[in-house]
């Protein structure tokens, strides 16, 4: 079990704005910044969003990061089919010495 | 263009080791840490270890600790990680991936395609 929990599964139609949740504690996401990952199924993660809010080149201006306290969520407005995948958000933990990643959330476009 | 690539993966029995390389190109690879994450077969991602970009500091998850041994040969661009004594449990893809932001970081980008790990009798 994930110490960087997300829901297991999110939903949404074309044109509508989704949010995904990541919720940690004092010694990850309290005090690190968070990145997020997409994946689609069967090809390697990809970077989109890193520290909190900032979208590397390339990165749709539909998807935005944010954060507070212990937690942090990812945006996806106007949903496209192409954004069916799963998505992951990732932080450093003080007390483990190591990277936490979340659980994974699997973004259905119904 | 940034670009990373693994290999060494395959099967392997139980208690076996392996040795997985991931060489990287497109960047000074001397300059950024390193890391190797894993995904077994239909589950979530799971970070396995990271080195600093000059070797001298290394981490590693609690389930690989003493067994696996990330290294890295900046005159060759590569990274390495030693397995040894391997478990059922550690049949994954291993990506390796460029650390952004320092070693203590969750800044990963790029990733490798990945290289499959199976561990079986």
């Amino acid at each position: 079990q994930s110490v960087l929990t997300q829901p297991p599964s999110a939903s949404g139609t074309p044109g509508q704005r989704v949010t995904i949740s990541c919720s940690g504690s004092s010694s990850n996401i309290g005090s690190n910044t968070v990145n997020w990952y997409q994946q689609v199924p069967g090809t390697a993660p990809k970077l989109l969003i890193y520290s909190n809010d900032q979208r590397p080149s390339g990165v749709p201006d539909r998807f935005s990061g944010s954060k507070s306290g212990t937690s942090a969520s990812l945006a996806i407005s106007g949903l496209q089919s192409e954004d069916e995948a799963d998505y992951y958000c990732a932080t450093w933990d003080d007390s483990l010495n190591g990277v936490l990643f979340g659980g994974g959330t699997k973004l259905t476009v119904l | 263009q940034v670009q990373l690539v693994e290999s060494g993966g395959g099967v392997v029995q139980p208690g076996r080791s392996l040795r997985l390389s991931c060489a990287a190109s497109g960047f000074t690879f001397s300059t950024y840490a390193m890391a190797w994450v894993r995904q077994a077969p239909g589950k979530g991602l799971e970070w396995v270890a990271v080195i600093s970009y000059d070797g001298t500091n290394k981490y590693y998850a609690d389930s690989v600790k003493g067994r696996f041994t990330i290294s890295r040969d900046n005159s060759k661009n590569t990274v390495f990680l030693q397995m040894n004594t391997l478990r059922v449990e550690d049949t994954a893809v291993y990506y390796c991936a460029r650390v952004i932001g320092g070693t203590r970081s969750g800044w990963f980008d790029p990733w490798g395609q990945g290289t499959l790990v199976t561990v079986s009798s």
